[in-house]
């Protein structure tokens, strides 16, 4: 049962072009968001994070978008560069039963920028 | 402040032997949780301490343990190993939403 989904496993995007990445979700009981950006043999290192009760928040290039009644999110690149081709995993966080927060990853999608 | 720092970073086993890894959090954070990474499945959540409790855990077999110390550092074990737990075992530390994650552990069981 994947509750993170990210559908398309790469993405080539130019140089200064915006890089769209998507994730859809199915549980309703996430209230948070993250992305996480991963270069190889390194660990995941946090990109930006969005409160359900937002549906937009902005850091530098990276934006990310909360569509709630689609349970759908995306991060834009702007303008996408080289050092942006990484691996991105998009994260969901919920409570569980006991009160402590559960995250969920999705299986990341690899973006490649083309200089 | 430091980052997550996770020891060793390369380790090479044979099948049904035992390892155990170990993760350091960011100073003043006490939630430490363990994540398998392999090839097509993502980041698979196997356990979450806080204050030296266990209270998330993921669904492995009971051959992946974990403890917590007083000092928040933590350690995983696996038990048995067998060949499919090649993988990269990452440990990441929180004191609020968001995870910070260490380099990571390459285990390769021969």
């Amino acid at each position: 049962d994947q509750q993170v989904k990210q559908n398309s496993p790469s993405l080539s995007v130019q140089e200064g072009r915006i890089s769209i990445l998507n994730c859809d979700y199915t549980n309703s009981m996430f209230d948070y968001f993250l992305w996480y950006k991963k270069y190889p043999a390194e660990g995941p290192t946090f990109l930006i994070s969005i409160s359900s009760i937002k549906d937009k928040n902005e850091d530098g290039r990276f934006t990310v978008f909360l569509n709630k009644s689609a349970k759908h999110l995306s991060l834009h690149i702007v303008p996408s560069q080289p050092g942006d081709s990484a691996v991105y995993f998009c994260a969901a966080i919920s409570m569980n039963s006991g009160g402590y927060q559960k995250v969920t990853f999705g299986i990341g999608t690899k973006l490649q920028v083309i200089p | 402040k430091a980052g997550v720092t996770q020891t060793p970073r390369y380790l090479i086993k044979t099948r049904g032997q035992q390892v155990t890894l170990s993760c350091s959090p960011i100073s003043g954070h006490r939630s430490v949780s363990w994540y398998q990474q392999t090839p097509g499945q993502g980041l698979q959540f196997l356990f979450e301490y806080f204050s030296e409790t266990q209270r998330n855990k993921g669904n492995f077999p009971g051959r992946f343990s974990g403890r917590q110390f007083s000092n928040s550092r933590s350690e995983m074990n696996v038990s048995t190993l067998e060949l499919g737990d090649s993988a990269l075992y990452l440990c990441a530390s929180s004191q609020d939403r968001t995870q910070y994650f260490g380099p990571g552990t390459r285990l390769l069981v021969l």
